[in-house]
């Protein structure tokens, strides 16, 4: 079946620094990922949908100067929070699909970001 | 982001009970209807999907989807303790997107 890989599964850092996560498709190609944020007891809120060789789009309300989303192969998007502050401390997911209306979507791991 | 609106819970039921999970969705374009199981801290897990109207059984899953009255639900039988979770319906639309429900909790009392 998809497995969706995501790195890492866990991160610390400290506020004003960068921080990336990457998802990676491990046996599909994923010409479409999407990113994730959940806080919580919160249900999932997409915060954008990335596409392969082209710019990601974002979710009303969601900062893509902060959230640099790079999709630049068919098997891995980045998500990049730059000068990350205390209030992005989320759980961020992504997601892709090798036939949605088969298989419907695969979730990475996702990873626990907190911000110090 | 199209709303989807789940029952509140949480859910309490006994082991061995049925569990029903309820959802509606406010978009009549919505093709396909999935629910997911999350796990405390874990990412969400794919159970089921339906996007056909009637009922889909997989072992003792069973989702159930009424179209014309925007509904989908999963009904959880002879629950385990192990069924203890969060579970989040998702709509799939023309826009390639899932939208998700707040999510219902479950808890299966042993």
């Amino acid at each position: 079946g998809a497995v969706v890989s995501q790195h890492p599964s866990w991160v610390i850092c400290k506020s004003g620094t960068s921080v990336k996560i990457e998802c990676r498709s491990l046996d599909f190609q994923a010409t479409t990922m999407f990113w994730y944020r959940q806080f919580p007891k919160q249900s999932l809120m997409l915060m954008a949908t990335s596409n392969e060789g082209s710019k990601a789009t974002y979710e009303q309300g969601v900062e893509k100067d902060k959230f640099l989303i790079n999709h630049a192969s068919l098997t891995l998007s980045t998500l990049t929070v730059t000068s990350a502050h205390p209030e992005d401390s989320s759980f961020y997911i992504c997601s892709a699909s090798q036939d949605v209306t088969n298989y419907g979507y695969t979730f990475g791991s996702g990873t626990r970001l907190t911000v110090v | 982001q199209k709303e989807v609106e789940q029952n509140s819970g949480p859910l309490s039921v006994p082991e061995g009970a049925i569990a029903s999970l309820n959802c509606t969705y406010s978009d009549r374009g919505s093709q396909s209807f999935f629910w997911y199981r999350q796990y405390s801290g874990k990412s969400p897990e794919l159970i089921m999907f339906i996007y056909s109207n009637g009922d889909k059984e997989d072992g003792r899953f069973t989702a159930q989807l009424n179209k014309a009255s925007q509904y989908v639900s999963l009904l959880i039988r002879d629950s385990q303790p192990s069924d203890s979770a969060t579970y989040l319906c998702a709509v799939w639309s023309n826009d390639y997107k899932l939208s998700f429900g707040a999510g219902t909790t479950v808890t299966v009392r042993a």
